[in-house]
C-alpha cells in the first residue's frame, strides 16, 4: 500500500541523547514535512523540503535538523534531545508545494526524560 | 500572521445528528482548504478538500462549504455515526509555498 512509513513508532529517550526519527515515502511525492503535534496547540511544522537536496525551517525549527539526500527519504534528528521535544511527531508528504494534499506518516510518539 | 480559527473545540452528538465544525482563516491569498480526520494512536487521513473557485463540495455524508468573502469555511457531517468519533482538523493553505495553517482541532463525539 503506497504511504509513508514512520520509525520508531514510539521512543523513551533520556535528555542530551541523540535521536533520528525516519520517515520513507513510496509515492514518488516531491515535497516533504515535519510536523509535531502537542495537546492544544495543533500540528506545528519543523521543517520542510520542496525536492531532493533542499530543505527549509519551518515554524518550531529549533533543535531539529532535517537531510533530504533523495526523494523517498526525510529523516528528522535531534541532536541533543530536551523534554520540551517531548509530542507526537508526523511526517507528511505532497506532490507539490501548496495546496495539495498532504498524506501523513502514522506518527513517532517519542518521549524525553 | 496568518492563522486558522477553528470551533468548537468539543462536540457532542446523539448518533444520526449532523455535526458542524467552522473554521475561519486570516489569508485572503489561501486557496485551499482541506479537512483531516485523526483517529486515536493514528496520524491525520484527508477526508474532503475543496478549492476556491468552489462554494461548496459534497462525499456522501460529507459536505464543505466555502464562503471566501467572509474567510469561512464549514464541515457538515450527516446522519452521524460512532465511527465518526475522532478529532477533526481545517487547514488553509496556497499554492506555491510550503504552509498549511492548521486550526486547533475538534473533538467529535457520536453517542450511540
Amino acid at each position: 500500500i503506497a504511504g509513508i512509513t514512520q520509525a520508531p513508532t514510539s521512543q523513551i529517550l533520556a535528555a542530551g541523547r541523540r535521536m533520528t526519527l525516519r520517515c520513507t515515502q513510496d509515492m514518488r511525492h516531491n515535497a516533504m514535512y515535519w510536523y509535531r503535534q502537542d495537546l492544544g496547540l495543533g500540528l506545528r511544522l519543523i521543517h520542510y523540503s520542496n525536492t531532493a537536496g533542499t530543505t527549509g525551517k519551518g515554524e518550531v525549527p529549533d533543535g531539529y535538523s532535517v537531510s533530504r539526500a533523495n526523494t523517498d527519504d526525510f529523516p528528522l534528528t535531534l541532536a541533543s534531545a530536551v523534554p520540551s521535544q517531548t509530542s507526537v511527531y508526523f511526517c507528511a508528504s505532497s506532490d507539490t508545494f501548496g495546496a495539495n494534499v498532504l498524506t501523513f506518516g502514522a506518527g513517532s510518539r517519542l518521549t524525553v526524560l | 500572521g496568518e492563522n486558522v480559527e477553528q470551533h468548537p473545540s468539543t462536540l457532542s452528538v446523539q448518533e444520526g445528528d449532523s455535526a458542524v465544525i467552522k473554521c475561519t482563516y486570516s489569508d485572503s491569498a489561501s486557496n485551499y482548504f482541506p479537512w483531516y480526520k485523526q483517529e486515536l494512536g493514528k496520524g491525520p487521513q484527508l477526508i474532503i478538500d475543496i478549492r476556491s473557485n468552489v462554494g461548496e463540495k459534497k462525499d456522501q455524508r460529507i459536505a464543505v462549504t466555502l464562503n471566501k468573502t467572509a474567510k469561512h469555511f464549514s464541515l457538515h457531517i450527516t446522519e452521524t455515526q460512532p465511527e465518526d468519533s475522532a478529532v477533526y482538523f481545517c487547514a488553509a493553505s496556497k499554492g506555491g509555498t510550503y504552509k498549511y495553517i492548521f486550526g486547533t482541532g475538534t473533538r467529535l463525539k457520536v453517542l450511540a
